[in-house]
């Protein structure tokens, strides 16, 4: 079965770019899925940032599209984010989550990764 | 709007019935998806699309939507339900989005 594993650095210095990696295994990253990338601020609710398709497209939140870029290593199996120009309020836990559905109107989130937590501190 | 909209928190007598609400108006053109959060873990996928439950989700998690509002019904809460429930659906754009989560407590 298809699993998703995050990494990169815990902690980044603000003004700084934070940059993740989720691992796909189990299953071809080139698969007719999206990729998407979701934070949780400690105490808070969800908020998606992104997600890319295996071909490059993307589409990002409109509220951190100027901060965001997310793209697709195939050779490897994985898909990135960066975050640029952070501040103590991009601190949360981030999640990359394969988005599964046939059609748009009622497609989810079915395989989540098990997060990991980034601090934005100097 | 751009916006879901639960309640914050909600509890239910073990053993009963619990509706989670969740509101928006691109819920009119999509589907909510909803998902269970317990404490420390990642979310898990519960209900997407009219009323489709994944694999190893027990069938007294249901689905339903009407107009701008989309529910979860958990029909016969069990103590190990008990966990923050988020909505996710589409904006005008195609965006996602999430609702700001319920908490159920299960007495």
């Amino acid at each position: 079965q298809v699993q998703l594993q995050e990494s990169g650095p815990g902690l980044v210095k603000p003004s700084g770019t934070l940059s993740l990696t989720c691992a796909v295994s189990g299953g071809s990253i080139s698969s007719s899925n999206w990729w998407s990338w979701v934070r949780q601020p400690p105490g808070k609710g969800l908020e998606w940032i992104g997600e890319i398709y295996h071909s490059g497209s993307t589409n990002y939140n409109p509220s951190l599209k100027s901060r965001v870029t997310i793209s697709v290593d195939k050779s490897k199996n994985q898909f990135s984010l960066k975050l640029s120009s952070v501040t103590a309020a991009d601190t949360a836990v981030y999640y990359c989550a394969r988005l599964h559905g046939i059609a748009a109107s009622s497609d989810a989130f079915d395989i989540w990764g098990q997060g990991t937590m980034v601090t934005v501190s100097s | 709007s751009s916006e879901l909209t639960q309640d914050p928190a909600v509890s239910v007598a073990l053993g009963q019935t619990v509706r989670i609400t969740c509101q928006g108006d691109s819920l009119r053109s999509y589907y909510a998806s909803w998902y269970q959060q317990k404490p420390g873990q990642a979310p898990v996928l519960v209900i997407y699309g009219k009323n489709n439950r994944p694999s190893g989700i027990p069938d007294r998690f249901s689905g339903s939507s009407s107009g701008n509002t989309a529910s979860l019904t958990i029909t016969g809460a069990q103590a190990e339900d008990e966990a923050d429930y988020y909505c996710n659906s589409r904006d005008s754009s195609g965006n996602h989005l999430f609702g700001g989560g319920t908490k159920l407590t299960v007495l």
